[in-house]
Order: structure tokens, then sequence, then C-alpha cells
């Protein structure tokens, strides 16, 4: 069974400063990665898909990497703004289709 | 666009109620799946719909029934409600496979059963 970890559960930052969200995988045989956006009491945002024949995906401020071999997804956000709170989840998709899913990394940026 | 809707947004239940939870897509999506988020738990798989008349069992699906009459909707009852389904409740649709494509998401609907 597919377990996704990510740590730590909650990070604080000041405006400007990179966010750095680690994802990590039991079973290196997946299909992609999403990562999410989760605002309170809201349902959730695909930011980026990552296929797995791909190293990383862009998107604006976005970056994310995948290393399958390492079991490991980082989300990087460059130069973050209180709007930008929120909680990021990330979620691998086997062969079955099916997604598994991390409990999510809350971040809060500090104006 | 209203993408994926759900209702409603809150209820509270008595133990050994019934009530069903509505969800509708207006993308036009083959895929529709019901997740239940938890503190401190990823989403956790309940049913999904691979397309009209079609359903199957995902990771928790004990307690739940689904069906898909239409391309749009995608309804979860809940048969007879205990302490346990207390919880946020997500609907999600996607073009084709759920996992091959982004994952549009409901709002939720939050659960308390009593």
């Amino acid at each position: 069974k597919q377990e996704v970890t990510q740590i730590p559960a909650a990070l604080s930052v000041p405006e400007g400063e990179n966010l750095v969200l680690n994802c990590s995988f039991t079973d290196s045989a997946i299909y992609n990665l999403q990562w999410f956006r989760q605002d309170p009491g809201k349902g959730l945002t695909s930011l980026l898909l990552i296929q797995s024949s791909q190293r990383e995906q862009t998107s604006g401020r976005l970056n994310a990497s995948l290393d399958k071999s390492s079991g490991r997804s980082t989300l990087y956000i460059a130069a973050s703004q209180p709007g930008d709170s929120a909680t990021y989840l990330c979620a691998v998709s086997g062969y079955d289709y099916k997604l598994s899913f991390g409990a999510g990394t809350t971040v809060t940026v500090r104006a | 666009n209203a993408g994926v809707t759900q209702t409603p947004k809150f209820q509270v239940l008595k133990t050994g109620q019934s009530m069903t939870l509505q969800c509708a897509q207006d993308m036009n999506h083959e895929y529709m799946s019901w997740y239940r988020q938890d503190p401190g738990m990823g989403l956790r798989l309940i049913h999904y719909s691979v397309g009209a008349g079609i359903t199957d069992q995902g990771e928790v699906p004990n307690g739940y029934n689904v069906s898909r009459s239409t391309t749009e909707d995608f309804p979860l009852r809940l048969l007879s409600a205990a302490p346990s389904q207390t919880s946020v409740y997500f609907c999600a649709s996607s073009y084709s496979n759920q996992g091959a494509e982004k994952l549009f998401f409901g709002s939720g609907t939050q659960l308390s059963v009593l």
C-alpha cells in the first residue's frame, strides 16, 4: 500500500522567503504526482501535475520536482507572499489510477 | 463556471439517521469520486465512478452507497450514520482516469454525527 508523508506538518516563514515543501512516498511505481492547495473551509485546487517520466514542472512562482527512485517530490514557492498561506497536499497516483494523499503541510507566510 | 458543486455545506445528524450528500459537475467529466478528510490524515477514497452506470469501491467504502445515473451527478448516501463518519467530505471529478488528469474538487461538506 502506498504511503505518502509530508514533513513538516506546519511551517511559518517571513514574507519574501522561498518555501520548500517535501513529499515522500514508499512505492516508486507511480503514474504521476500532483500538488494541491487547500484554503480553510475550501476544497482542493490542483497546482501542478508531474508525470512519472518528468523530472519537474513549473507554473509561475511554483516549481515541483520529482525523483521517483528516491520516492521524493519537492514543491518550491519563490518569494513567498501572505496570500500563499494555505495547506499544501501532495498526492501520488499508482497505475491503478487511484490517488494516495499526504496529510499536508500548513504554511503561514508572515507579513 | 460552476465546476463541482456540493450540497449541503454543513450537516448534523443523529446516530442511525440516513442522508444523501449531493455532488454535481458541469464539465462533462467521466470520472467522479468521493473522499473523506480527517484531521492529521490524508484524503481517503470512499467510492468512485468511471462513467454513468459504473461505480466501484475505494479505500473506505463501508457505511456508504453511491450511484451514477447521469454523467453530471454522483450522490453519496450514508445508510445509518455513526459517530465515526464525522468528517469533511469532498467530491471530485476529472476528465478521464482520476489519477491521470488534474482533479477538480467541490468545496466540501462538513458532517457531524452525534
